[in-house]
């Protein structure tokens, strides 16, 4: 198993500011993803962070807005850039261990608020 | 292509009563399903996984799944609700889409469970 820790937890940022999001996970993991949880909603992939590499976005999400680094086997950051409102959200950070039959480990979420 | 549905928005049973949360999903390949639970203000927890072995999946809290491939379907089932019960509930699909690991949340149900 994996236990994800996020930082910070809840922020609320004035709009055109950016916001690192921080993931720490107490084991190497092999992969981790970013996701985003907009009210009353379900959970979209944003990303998959590759270590030492760009990151894969989905549709829909580009690197100017969300870059994200994964320096090593256990932690990421997600900046969210130029923020506006509808960016308020939840964003969570997941890790597997192993391959695609392994379960994935989400972390507790950042609650953005932005005014 | 990958797909999940969830077929209900909301369901709502009594204390005690049997609970189904159905789910459907579309993939070109093996799949991987999994069930996860989120209460209110908290992270996601993986109640049950299918990964090829078993189609009757048991999973935590009593909760179980039945993997059906001729219908696509891996409803989640318990036999009696109990008040904690009362959460979202996500059908998760994974599968190797293109070559790489591609995991689609269903947009949840939302459980309530009366007195």
């Amino acid at each position: 198993s994996a236990v994800i820790s996020q930082k910070p937890s809840r922020d609320i940022c004035q709009r055109g500011t950016s916001l690192t999001i921080q993931c720490q996970v107490d084991s190497q993991v092999t992969m981790m993803f970013w996701y985003r949880q907009q009210p009353g909603q379900s959970l979209t992939l944003i990303a998959t962070a590759n270590q030492g590499s760009e990151a894969t976005y989905e549709s829909g999400f580009v690197i100017d807005k969300f870059p994200i680094s994964r320096p090593n086997l256990t932690f990421s950051t997600l900046t969210v850039s130029n923020m506006s409102p509808e960016d308020s959200s939840i964003y969570l950070c997941s890790a597997k261990v192993g391959q695609m039959n392994t379960e994935a480990f989400f972390g507790q979420g950042t609650r953005l608020t932005v005014v | 292509a990958q797909s999940v549905t969830q077929l209900d928005s909301h369901v709502s049973v009594s204390e005690g009563t049997p609970v189904l949360l159905r789910c459907n999903y579309s993939s070109s390949y093996s799949p991987s399903l999994f069930w996860y639970v989120q209460h209110p203000n908290k992270g996601l927890q993986l109640l049950l996984k299918y990964t090829s072995a078993a189609t009757l999946v048991k999973g935590i809290n009593g909760f179980e799944a039945e993997f059906k491939k001729s219908e696509t379907s891996f409803h989640l089932t318990k036999p009696s609700a109990h008040m904690s019960d009362a959460a979202e509930y996500f059908c998760v699909v994974s599968d190797l889409a293109g070559g790489y690991q591609k995991v689609t949340f269903g947009t949840g149900t939302k459980l309530q469970v009366i007195p």
